[in-house]
């Protein structure tokens, strides 16, 4: 049973627009959640963060976005630019303090057009 | 140093070979975790060892065998695999408080 789902294997955005890619969770117990951007033959690359007493956290180019009632996440990148052309990971943690492995969800390709 | 590094990078071995991969921190991160990533999946948990002492095992064969020496140093042990073992094996650590787990590049493991 997938407790972290990524429904849509893959988005294709122009150069430029906002790219938005979403996140749906069923396990009540995750309380941290995290974007990962991962090449092929890479490790994943820690983007982004989000604590669940939030709603939002920003960097950059990078928003997520917290529903909790809904159990959903959504990660915006703005503007999209060709270097963000990866695969991107949600990923959440029950009970904080780093020592639970991470439940990750099966990925979005994402292809920026120019 | 920020980084996680892991050796080998690739790494072809027999049904009958016994190897070891390993991974290295020095950010001072005290948990540290091994995934399994098969083509196309998510990456999945192995093993989490918190200030060097085994705390999760996700029900993994025992022909894969962790180790944790020290706080900076994270071993794998393989014994006896099986061609479905082939995968990209990702290491990662976290500051124990944090939850934020930093990715090495990974070993791709090829068993024939």
């Amino acid at each position: 049973d997938q407790q972290v789902k990524q429904n849509s294997p893959s988005l294709s955005v122009q150069e430029g627009r906002i790219s938005i890619l979403n996140c749906d969770y069923t396990n009540s117990m995750f309380d941290y959640f995290l974007w990962y951007k991962k090449y092929p033959a890479e490790g994943p690359t820690f983007l982004i963060s989000i604590s669940s007493i939030k709603d939002k956290n920003e960097d950059g180019r990078f928003t997520v976005f917290l529903n909790k009632s809904a159990k959903h996440l959504s990660l915006h990148i703005v503007p999209s630019q060709p270097g963000d052309s990866a695969v991107y990971f949600c990923a959440a943690s029950a009970q904080g303090g780093g020592a639970d492995g991470l439940t990750f969800g099966k990925g979005t390709h994402l292809i920026i057009q120019p | 140093d920020t980084e996680v590094t892991q050796t080998p990078k690739h790494l072809v071995m027999g049904m009958t070979n016994k190897k070891s991969l390993k991974c290295e921190q020095h950010m001072g991160h005290r948990a540290m975790y091994w995934y399994k990533q098969k083509a196309k999946k998510p990456p999945e948990l192995m093993f989490v060892y918190s200030y060097e002492k085994l705390s999760i095992n996700e029900s993994v064969p025992s022909r894969f065998s962790p180790e944790c020496p020290n706080s900076s140093l994270l071993n794998l042990h393989l014994h006896a695999l099986q061609p479905e073992d082939s995968a990209l094996y990702l290491c990662a650590s976290s500051p124990f408080s944090g939850n934020e787990q930093f990715f090495g590049p990974g070993t791709r493991l090829t068993v024939l």
